[in-house]
């Protein structure tokens, strides 16, 4: 069974505050996507990162996947009230295409 | 993308009853999937909803308590049979269009609370 580990669980800051947001696993992923989710939607994908050691950017959201493809980041700089969510990442298993082993979530809130 | 729709979007149903789930994509997709949320936290794989043939399980539910049709590439619907208060829950369908990397795609949820 493929686990990840995502930290912290509770991500409380103020506006224009950095954050990072972690998701470690101890198996190998073919791919791994970060959503996020707004209350009474459902969860809306960001990003998915393919390569080890890739490094994306959308905004000032980046990601990036480990070399070794087992784990990944999210990095935000100068938070908005805006980013508040539930942020959740998902990775994809070499024999299982299409099958989500999710993390349990970061719930960030950004204060004005 | 795809824009993926569920009815109800919420409901508030007895014990004993059961609750059928609906999911309508607007476009043909390869892959469709059940998962259930609670309010705040991760998401869990119900089965995975196969056009033509039974839908696959992943442990701990099963076809009795949870079936599931898809009758064709743009359409499923979850039942959840005999309730109880343990299963209110958010309800999402998602998709996965198949082609390139993997990517999926949520409908809104459905929120389910038993009485």
């Amino acid at each position: 069974t493929q686990l990840l580990e995502q930290s912290p669980q509770f991500l409380s800051i103020q506006e224009g505050e950095n954050l990072t947001v972690y998701c470690n696993s101890s198996s190998v992923f073919s791919s791994l996507q970060w959503y996020r989710q707004e209350p009474g939607e459902g969860p809306v994908l960001l990003v998915t990162v393919v390569t080890g050691g890739e490094v994306k950017k959308l905004k000032r959201l980046t990601f990036q996947f480990g070399d070794a493809r087992k784990d990944s980041s999210l990095h935000i700089t100068a938070a908005q009230p805006g980013d508040t969510g539930l942020y959740l990442c998902a990775g994809v298993g070499w024999t299982s295409y299409g099958k989500l082993t999710f993390g349990q979530g970061t719930i960030l809130t950004v204060h004005p | 993308s795809a824009v993926i729709s569920q009815k109800p979007s919420r409901d508030i149903c007895q014990r004993g009853t059961s609750l059928t789930i609906q999911c309508q994509v607007d476009s043909q997709v390869t892959m469709m999937f059940w998962y259930r949320q609670q309010p705040g936290q991760s998401l869990t794989l119900i089965a995975t909803a196969n056009q033509g043939s039974e839908a696959t399980y992943e442990s701990g539910f099963v076809i009795d308590k949870f079936p599931i049709s898809r009758p064709n590439l743009t359409f499923s619907t979850l039942t959840v049979s005999n309730m109880s208060p343990e299963d209110s829950s958010i309800y999402l369908c998602s998709v996965e269009p198949g082609e390139g990397v993997s990517k999926q795609f949520f409908g809104p949820g459905t929120r389910l609370t038993v009485l």
